[in-house]
């Protein structure tokens, strides 16, 4: 079956840094990607996805691109604000894993202002 | 248009006792599942319904939990008896169809076993 790999957190950056949050993949065919945030308090939202290679998701700002050579797709944004302090998650779905949506363990970023 | 609603908020309970959690999905949404998030961890599916009939419950420990969908629309999830290792957040979410369209998720249900 599938499986997500994102890196550690928690990630501390100042604001107007630039941010990356690492995810690997293994599945078999192409399956499609997405990056799902949870804010302090709500619920898990979609932020971004990716349906096939070479794909790039975006969204407030924040942009991942679907990479098949190296089973990537690496969460990444220009200038973080401290609204962006959340934990973000990795998923797959589809090809090897039905519609079943697979997650990473998620990582925590803290944005000072 | 209203979101997923789930409820209790929280709950807190003593081990062998049991729980139950339920949901109601965003209308008209035919797909419904159930998800268990433990601290650290990202969710893990336990069962998908697609209307009243289930698609996939591998992952759902049927020796003590078990769910069913009302008529296609609400979901209950019971545990009986709890474990302290059942201590997590309870996640219900609901999409339109199947592949291709977004997941909509409730706040979750957190629940400790004491």
């Amino acid at each position: 079956g599938n499986s997500v790999t994102q890196m550690e957190g928690p990630v501390t950056l100042s604001e107007e840094a630039f941010l990356t949050i690492n995810c690997t993949y293994t599945a078999t065919g192409y399956p499609s990607l997405f990056w799902y945030v949870q804010y302090p308090g709500e619920g898990l939202q979609l932020l971004l996805k990716a349906t096939k290679a070479d794909d790039k998701g975006s969204n407030k700002g924040f942009e991942a691109t679907y990479r098949k050579e190296t089973t990537s797709f690496h969460l990444e944004k220009g200038s973080v604000q401290v609204s962006d302090s959340a934990v973000y998650f990795c998923a797959t779905e589809g090809d090897g894993g039905g519609f079943k949506t697979i997650f990473g363990a998620g990582t925590r970023l803290f944005v000072k202002a | 248009e209203a979101g997923v609603a789930q409820s209790p908020r929280y709950k807190i309970i003593e081990k062998r006792q049991s729980v139950a959690f339920w949901c109601n999905p965003i209308s008209g949404h035919a797909t419904l599942y159930w998800y268990q998030q433990i601290l650290g961890q990202g969710p893990k599916l336990l069962i998908q319904f697609q209307n009243n009939g289930v698609v996939d419950d591998s992952q759902l420990p049927k020796d003590r939990f078990s769910a069913e969908r009302l008529k296609g629309v609400d979901s209950t999830l019971k545990i009986q008896p709890a474990k302290l290792e059942d201590s997590a957040v309870y996640l219900c979410a609901s999409r339109q169809g199947s592949g291709g369209y977004e997941q909509y998720f409730g706040p979750g249900t957190r629940l400790t076993v004491t």
